[in-house]
């Protein structure tokens, strides 16, 4: 069955630029039927929805991190990645990758174990 | 401040049925799928209700879903103590153009 995988960096500065990758396994990332999204859950909060790539690439972002967010999709590796830039304290979270059903309806049926992102000089 | 609103938290004992609920607007709840998540300690969240009432498989049919106009609501039958955990609702925003969370409700089994 199709796994996700984050990797990122544990501890990124004030000011500086996240980047997260999350490697899809057990299936395609350029299946026509689904999303790939990234979610963030600061400790002790509610889970917020960072933004979606399509295998074309074609994105959806939170309109309240849209200046700050790039999401991409590398279909040869299977992989899709997170840029967050101008990082601040309150971008400390726990980020999940998922795969995002859309219009299908599945909802995010599939996510990651999440990876810990702490932002402090 | 979350675009779904659910109580922060929710209880009850052993056996009873719990109902959680989702409250929304007409450019989210009011038009799209609702889904729900629960999210056991330390761990990523588990679709629990997908398309306002299905559950995916292996999900038991102690959980259902319900939705009338801009409300969504999971129903726990036969609480069981793990089923503490936090839950949240989920759905697509027509305005936004994304996906908006509850802000999630603790439920504990008493």
């Amino acid at each position: 069955q199709v796994q996700l995988q984050e990797s990122g960096p544990g501890l990124v500065k004030p000011s500086q630029t996240l980047s997260l990758t999350c490697t899809v396994s057990g299936g395609s990332i350029s299946s026509v039927n689904y999303y790939w999204s990234w979610i963030r859950q600061p400790a002790g909060k509610g889970l917020e929805w960072i933004g979606r790539v399509f295998t074309s690439a074609s994105t959806n972002y939170n309109p309240s991190l849209k200046s700050r967010v790039t999401i991409s999709v590398d279909t040869s590796k299977n992989q899709f990645s997170l840029r967050l830039t101008s990082v601040t304290a309150a971008d400390t979270a726990v980020y999940y990758c998922a795969r995002d059903g859309g219009w299908s309806g599945h909802g995010f049926d599939v996510w990651g174990q999440g990876t810990s992102i702490t932002v402090s000089s | 401040q979350s675009v779904l609103t659910q109580p922060p938290s929710a209880s009850g004992t052993p056996g009873q049925r719990v109902t959680i609920s989702c409250s929304g607007s007409r450019s989210n709840i009011g038009r799209n799928y609702i889904y729900w998540y629960r999210q056991l300690p330390e761990t990523a969240p588990k679709l629990l209700i997908y398309r306002d009432n299905e559950r995916p498989s292996g999900v038991p049919d102690r959980f259902s879903g319900s939705k009338s106009g801009t409300s969504a609501f999971l129903a726990i039958s036969g609480l069981r103590s793990e089923d503490e955990a936090d839950y949240y609702c989920a759905t697509w925003d027509d305005s936004l153009t994304g996906w908006v969370f509850g802000g999630g409700t603790k439920l504990t089994v008493l």
